[in-house]
C-alpha cells in the first residue's frame, strides 16, 4: 500500500465496552509498532511486532490491552472493558525489516478513541 | 532506554534557519540518531537520521558532534509548514526490540 493505514479514524465507545483498532502496515514491512498519545502528551510505546511475534510487549498498560498480528501483515489492538483513561490517539507504525537501525519508521494517521 | 534531552520549545521566523539541539550523552556506539516531527493532528513523520557523519537530505541537515553526545537538526529556511513538535530519538536493537522511544520533543513555532 501507499502508506500505513489505520481504521477507524475515530471511535467513540461507552465505558466498559471492548474496542478493536486495526493497522495495515506498508506491504513487506516486517516490523510493526503500536503507540498511544494522550492529549497534549508525547508518544507512549505499547508493543512491537517482528513478523507475527511480539518480542516486546513492555508498554501494554494492563491486561485489558492485547494485540495480534496475522500473516505478517495486519495487526489488531484490542482494548477490553474500556475506561475513560484509555481515551487517546492510537498510532501504528511499520518499518522494513528487523535489526536495521538505519531505516525509518512510517506512521499512520492514528485512531482517535474517545471513551464516554 | 537511552535518553535524549531537548528544549521544550523554540521559536523562529519564516525563511530563517533553525537549529534544533539534542543531547544524548549516554549514546552507545551502535545507536543511530533519528529525528521525527509531528505536525498538528498527524502521525509523526521521519525527517533524517545519522550515525557519525553529518547528513543532508531534502528536508533538513543533521550535524553530529564528534563525540556523538549531541546533535543538531538544521532547517535551512523555516516555513510555516515546519511548525511541529520535533523528536530526537536514539534507535537501537536492544533485547530483541527495536522500539523507538519518544521523549517530549521540541515544539517549534514559526512566525510569519
Amino acid at each position: 500500500g501507499a502508506g500505513v493505514s489505520q481504521s477507524p479514524s475515530n471511535k467513540v465507545t461507552e465505558k466498559g465496552k471492548d474496542v478493536e483498532l486495526r493497522c495495515d502496515p506498508i506491504s513487506g514491512h516486517t516490523a510493526l509498532y503500536w503507540y498511544r498519545q494522550s492529549l497534549g502528551q508525547g508518544l507512549e510505546f505499547l508493543i512491537y511486532f517482528q513478523g507475527n511475534s511480539a518480542p516486546d510487549k513492555s508498554g501494554l498498560p494492563s491486561d485489558r490491552f492485547s494485540a495480534e498480528r496475522t500473516g505478517g501483515s495486519v495487526s489488531t489492538l484490542t482494548i477490553q472493558r474500556t475506561q475513560q483513561e484509555d481515551s487517546a490517539v492510537y498510532l501504528c507504525a511499520s518499518s522494513p525489516t528487523h535489526g536495521q537501525m538505519n531505516t525509518e519508521a512510517f506512521f499512520g494517521q492514528g485512531t482517535r478513541l474517545t471513551v464516554v | 532506554d537511552a535518553k535524549t534531552t531537548q528544549p521544550n520549545s523554540m521559536e523562529s521566523n519564516e525563511e530563517e534557519p533553525v537549529h534544533l539541539p539534542c543531547n544524548h550523552s549516554t549514546i552507545s556506539g551502535t545507536d543511530y540518531i533519528h529525528w521525527y516531527r509531528q505536525l498538528p493532528s498527524q502521525g509523526p513523520e521521519y525527517v533524517i537520521h545519522g550515525l557519525t557523519s553529518n547528513v543532508n537530505n531534502r528536508m533538513a541537515s543533521l550535524a553530529i558532534a564528534e563525540d556523538r553526545k549531541s546533535s543538531t537538526l538544521i532547517l535551512h529556511r523555516a516555513t510555516l509548514r515546519d511548525a511541529a513538535v520535533y523528536y530526537c530519538i536514539l534507535r537501537a536493537l536492544k533485547g530483541g526490540s527495536e522500539k523507538l522511544v519518544f521523549g517530549k520533543g521540541t515544539k517549534l513555532t514559526v512566525n510569519p
